[in-house]
């Protein structure tokens, strides 16, 4: 069963432009989340989690993303994205009744340009 | 070591080989995860071990697929009478505990070509 879902598999957008990344979850039990990125040729990086506490998570290079319990989303934002945001980023899940391991989503391919 | 070391870092093979693929994960890291990464399929998750506890095998494709980690540290993934649909990038991870921590540290990844 798939627990994570991006729903969009490439997002294009210009620099300097607010982009959403959404991710949505399946799960009636608690979760951690996770986003992870995947810069060109490079290896993957956690770019931020939410685990417990205030649902407004702040990550590395400006990214934030709110867990909705309610609508089990936990979308990815940036107000304003520069030409170097562009990468592949990968939502993830845990959930806490089944052991430990990590799924990933299919990923969400963002495209900055000029 | 520094990160997360793969073996080989790209493997040709043909069809019907059996490959293995190597992982040293981070000194101290309890937990291993091995990835598989597909054009437009995402990660798709293979295994997982945590210390002594039974790994998680619940995302092996076939049971052409096995993997073992030897003393809580290098992991060998083997993949027997290899198929073309096989051909992926092996991505394996370590986090240093099960919990609150929560990072996982991924290695480079083996490029695997199935002929």
């Amino acid at each position: 069963a798939q627990s994570v879902t991006q729903l969009d598999s490439q997002v294009p957008v210009f620099e300097e432009a607010p982009v959403e990344l959404r991710c949505n979850y399946s799960s009636s039990v608690s979760v951690y989340l996770f986003w992870y990125v995947q810069y060109p040729n490079q290896g993957l990086q956690l770019l931020l989690k939410y685990l417990s506490g205030s649902t407004l998570v702040k990550g590395i290079n400006g990214f934030e993303a709110e867990f909705n319990k309610s609508q089990t989303s936990f979308h990815l934002r940036k107000p304003s994205v520069h030409i170097s945001d562009t990468a592949e980023y990968f939502c993830a899940v845990k959930i806490n009744n089944q052991g430990g391991k990590l799924i990933f989503g299919q990923g969400t391919e963002l495209s900055v340009k000029p | 070591g520094a990160g997360v070391s793969q073996s080989p870092s790209n493997k040709v093979t043909e069809k019907g080989k059996d490959v293995e693929l190597r992982c040293d994960p981070i000194s101290g890291h309890t937990a291993l995860y091995w990835y598989r990464q597909s054009l437009g399929q995402g990660l798709e998750f293979l295994i997982y071990f945590q210390g002594n506890s039974a790994p998680d095998k619940s995302g092996l494709p076939s049971d052409r697929f096995s993997a073992e980690r030897t003393g809580g540290s290098v992991s060998t993934l083997t993949i027997q009478r290899t198929q073309q649909e096989d051909s992926a990038v092996y991505l394996c991870a370590s986090s240093l505990q099960w919990g609150e921590s929560e990072k996982l540290f991924f290695g480079s990844g083996t490029q695997l070509s199935v002929l």
